[in-house]
């Protein structure tokens, strides 16, 4: 296990298409989190699963985006009828509670651009 | 609203100098960690800190948590090249697991 990876590392699509991103945490891991980052400023939540639960959701998460964690291990990120303003870079996390708490193992992040 | 404000915003300076970034909230933290950003990549995890007053080393790198765990600071003695990067501080309030993070402070030494 080489750590939190995700999928795509980029995507770009047009406006109005749904896109789907998959994060694998790192195995051991039951906490996974998903983050929104535009350029210049630091990851803001958007939601938090432990295990297969989704436990707090963002108010940034609009009804078009969904989060799944099906088996509480890989987690997707679909956003719907995607806007110009989802342009960002979205970063996934994982931690156990059991060893670290609070601290968060980042993957490399999937940029999306929507034209 | 951010409730965790870093300074300075960016940082340029020469090889071989000295450099503190502060990380500040009116928000007590149970635990607040320090990220490095490089450009299209995550944050990596440079160290946590969850005592008030604690001070922790990394090399060259000095991080202290506050007292009233409501700020931070980091230190680089003789900066490198290789420390240039967007640093992050993140914060954990409460037993709630989500981490806030702070503006970012991006740093570059130039050689």
């Amino acid at each position: 296990d080489t750590g939190v990876s995700q999928n795509p590392r980029h995507k770009i699509t047009k406006r109005g298409q749904n896109v789907t991103f998959r994060c694998d945490p790192i195995s051991e891991h039951n906490r996974l989190y998903w983050y929104r980052q535009t350029l210049g400023q630091g990851p803001e939540f958007l939601t938090y699963f432990q295990n297969e639960a989704q436990l707090e959701k963002s108010r940034l998460l609009s009804d078009r985006f969904s989060a799944e964690r099906p088996k509480g291990s890989f987690s997707t990120l679909e956003i719907q009828r995607t806007e110009q303003g989802d342009s960002a870079m979205y970063l996934c996390a994982s931690s156990s509670a059991a060893i670290t708490p609070g601290e968060g193992f980042f993957g490399q992040g999937t940029r999306l651009t929507v034209v | 609203t951010q409730l965790l404000e870093q300074s300075p915003q960016f940082l340029s300076i020469q090889e071989g100098e000295n450099l503190t970034v502060y990380c500040n909230s009116s928000s007590v933290f149970s635990s607040l960690q320090w990220y490095r950003q490089e450009p299209g990549e995550g944050p990596v995890l440079l160290v946590t800190v969850v005592t008030g007053g604690e001070v922790k080393k990394l090399k060259r790198l000095t991080f202290q948590f506050g007292d009233a765990r409501k700020d931070s600071s980091l230190h680089i003695t003789a900066a490198q090249p290789g420390d240039t990067g967007l640093y992050l501080c993140a914060g954990e309030r409460g037993k709630n697991e989500k981490l806030t993070f702070g503006t970012g402070t991006r740093l570059t030494i130039i050689p």
